[in-house]
């Protein structure tokens, strides 16, 4: 089975700007959850998709936003782009069944100047 | 207090030794708890899941989990210096709720 996929790898945008990232799970995987990580504040919990649906949201500011698409491939969106949203961003999947093992992306790696 | 502690170390062992990882965690509801291995650059790598009180042992790796004392541990035996990364421990958040809390991790070394 292909693992997570995530699109792009690398991005750079201004402050200001909004961006886009995408990720498809590993096939017969329902659930995706997204997360950041930066030196400072290690791994943090975005939010989790399931069945389209947001299922639950961590502490991050409405700039960040999700969806999940009927096939369960997810985007995520940061509106106004600041500084501190430089990270790598990372999503995971989960066949939701009895293990709710989360399986990572190689992450999508994001700078604002 | 942080919802997961980890010594952040760096944790040096010789190769071929045993290496003890360990965490705390403060949620008394989480039920499912997994260790990641995360290479310097890349993502992180599930290596271990463990529901129940008790050891766990796949390969060189043993998991360990008291949910009284709320503690979480990772044994590596036979430490190999491919096994120099961080470790992080992940705890599941309530039932329904499908997020893991990170701590920061322990860096590993294993010396040739």
């Amino acid at each position: 089975k292909a693992g997570v996929t995530q699109t792009p790898r690398y991005l750079i945008k201004t402050r200001g700007q909004q961006v886009t990232l995408s990720c498809s799970p590993i096939s017969g995987h329902r659930s995706v959850s997204w997360y950041q990580q930066t030196p400072g504040q290690g791994l943090q919990f975005l939010f989790e998709y399931f069945s389209e649906t947001q299922r639950n949201k961590g502490n991050f500011p409405g700039r960040f936003s999700g969806r999940q698409f009927s096939n369960s491939r997810s985007e995520m969106n940061v509106s106004t782009l600041e500084l501190g949203d430089s990270a790598l961003y990372l999503c995971a999947s989960t066949w939701v069944g009895t293990s709710y093992e989360q399986y990572f992306g190689p992450g999508t790696r994001l700078t604002v100047t | 207090q942080k919802e997961v502690e980890q010594n952040s170390g760096p944790l040096s062992v010789p190769e071929g030794a045993i290496a003890s990882l360990n965490c705390t965690y403060s949620d008394r509801g989480s039920q499912s708890f997994f260790w990641y291995r995360q290479y310097s650059g890349k993502s992180p790598e599930l290596i271990m899941s463990i529901y129940s009180n008790g050891d766990k042992e796949d390969g060189r790796f043993t998991a360990q989990l008291n949910k009284a004392s709320q503690y979480v541990s990772l044994l590596i035996r036979d430490s190999q210096p491919s096994d120099s990364a961080t470790y992080l421990c992940a705890p599941r958040g309530r039932t329904g709720a499908n997020n893991l809390f990170f701590g920061t991790g322990t860096r590993l070394t294993v010396i040739p």
